[in-house]
């Protein structure tokens, strides 16, 4: 039973458009989500957190959007640059401090000049 | 930001050997180090957490005996994959973390039986 989904596996966009990746949860007692981005053969790279206490959190060209009644949280990343190209993989965590992660399958992000 | 190392990164060995791969946070006291295993195109699955100076909490169908950790210092620790075998074939990675502070990942290690 997979707690952390991303239903999409693999998006394609436009250089200079927005990349929206979407991620569901299904545990009541996830309260801080974080989005890693990794490359192939290398570890996940920590991008930008939220907690539960808040709905938004902006950092540069990447906004992370938490809808808990909807137990849902996006990752828009604005402007696209084709350096974005990456798998983004959401993690969630039951506590204040997400080092207790339960990670989302994973979306390749493919950023076309 | 906080640098966690991890060693070797590609390891390729005949069935039956052991094999150890180490995690060191480099610029931080790491009190909990965390073990993953990720399969080609899949997520990276917990494998077990390692605090520091105690024993390792695995994660349920991971073989203890199997999947040897070793928490010695606030900076170090390894995974052991005994008498490995083609299936044990996969990505490990670790993490790092002190405190309430974001996991911080090594690069992984690529680990091929053959």
């Amino acid at each position: 039973d997979q707690q952390v989904k991303q239903n999409s596996p693999s998006l394609s966009v436009q250089e200079g458009r927005i990349s929206i990746l979407n991620c569901d949860y299904t545990n009541s007692m996830f309260d801080y989500f974080l989005w890693y981005k990794k490359y192939p053969a290398e570890g996940p790279t920590f991008l930008i957190s939220i907690s539960s206490i808040k709905d938004k959190n902006e950092d540069g060209r990447f906004t992370v959007f938490l809808n808990k009644s909807a137990k849902h949280l996006s990752l828009h990343i604005v402007p696209s640059q084709p350096g974005d190209s990456a798998v983004y993989f959401c993690a969630a965590s039951p506590n204040n401090a997400g080092n207790m992660l339960t990670f989302g399958g994973g979306t390749r992000l493919m950023v076309k000049p | 930001g906080a640098v966690v190392s991890q060693h070797p990164s590609w390891v390729i060995c005949k069935s039956g050997t052991s094999v150890k791969i180490e995690c060191r946070s480099l610029d931080f006291q790491a009190t909990t180090m965390f073990w993953y295993r990720q399969f080609p195109k899949q997520s990276l699955m917990l494998m077990a957490t390692s605090n520091e100076g105690s024993k390792a909490t695995y994660e349920q169908g991971v073989e203890k005996d199997k999947f040897l950790i070793n928490h010695a210092s606030l900076t170090l620790s390894t995974l052991t994959v005994t008498s490995a075998h083609p299936e044990d074939s996969s990505f490990y990675i670790c993490s790092a973390t002190r405190g309430n502070q974001p996991q911080h990942f090594g690069d992984g290690t690529r680990l091929s039986i053959l």
